[in-house]
């Protein structure tokens, strides 16, 4: 079953824009992941943060995280057209249990 | 060059014959996965492998069956295909059950 539901399911923006996905799980995490995926492809993923952190940066992109909440965000600023691809967190429930994926927010960034 | 592939890519075949979907990691990672990806239902999962011959069942796991005699390979069989196991199918692996996977770039497979 779903843990992780990205939010919104479908974001469309122009380049140059920041794009702004987010995420809410049910439970409480060790660690939440977020993934890429381009059309016909599989999931690469992207950056993984702890549940004892609060923000981690990569590149263009900066994940936020409040456990408090129940929530993650990823933010990619200066948006480029190769940016287009499904975004999708997943999170790590302890137990030695497999990630659960989200459904995955669509991202189109427009030239 | 280390990696994770899926073959076939594509594969038609029909209702009640036997397929096998194949995976193949080159990092000798100890965890694979099997996903299947459906229009509104994201990634689940079919079954997953802790290591050559331990094999558990995930969250979808009827009417699939996996084996793993050896680490680098996970191969997923349909024993009699139904239309409702079209999907495209992931293979992933990673080196501890939490850790970032690594995919392979799908089976996409049609029952007519």
């Amino acid at each position: 079953s779903q843990q992780g539901e990205e939010d919104p399911q479908a974001l469309s923006i122009q380049e140059g824009e920041n794009a702004t996905m987010n995420c809410s799980y049910k439970t409480s995490i060790n660690n939440l992941q977020w993934y890429r995926q381009n059309s016909g492809r599989g999931l690469v993923h992207l950056i993984l943060i702890r549940s004892n952190e609060r923000e981690k940066h990569s590149g263009r992109l900066r994940v936020t995280l409040d456990t408090s909440k129940k929530s993650s965000s990823l933010l990619i600023t200066a948006s480029r057209a190769a940016d287009t691809a499904s975004y999708f967190c997943a999170t790590d429930n302890g137990g030695n249990t497999p990630l659960v994926f989200g459904k995955g927010t669509r991202l189109s960034v427009i030239a | 060059d280390a990696g994770i592939t899926q073959s076939p890519r594509y594969k038609i075949t029909e209702t009640g014959r036997q397929v096998t979907l194949m995976c193949h990691q080159t990092w000798s990672h100890s965890y694979m996965f099997w996903y299947r990806q459906d229009l509104g239902h994201g990634l689940r999962l079919i079954y997953y492998s802790a290591a050559a011959d331990i094999t558990d069942k995930g969250e979808v796991p009827d009417g699939y069956v996996v084996s793993r005699s050896k680490t680098e390979n996970f191969p997923l069989t349909l024993e009699s295909a139904t239309r409702s196991q079209t999907s495209v199918y992931f293979c992933a692996s990673s080196e501890l059950v939490n850790q970032p996977q690594h995919f392979g770039d799908g089976t996409r497979l049609s029952i007519l």
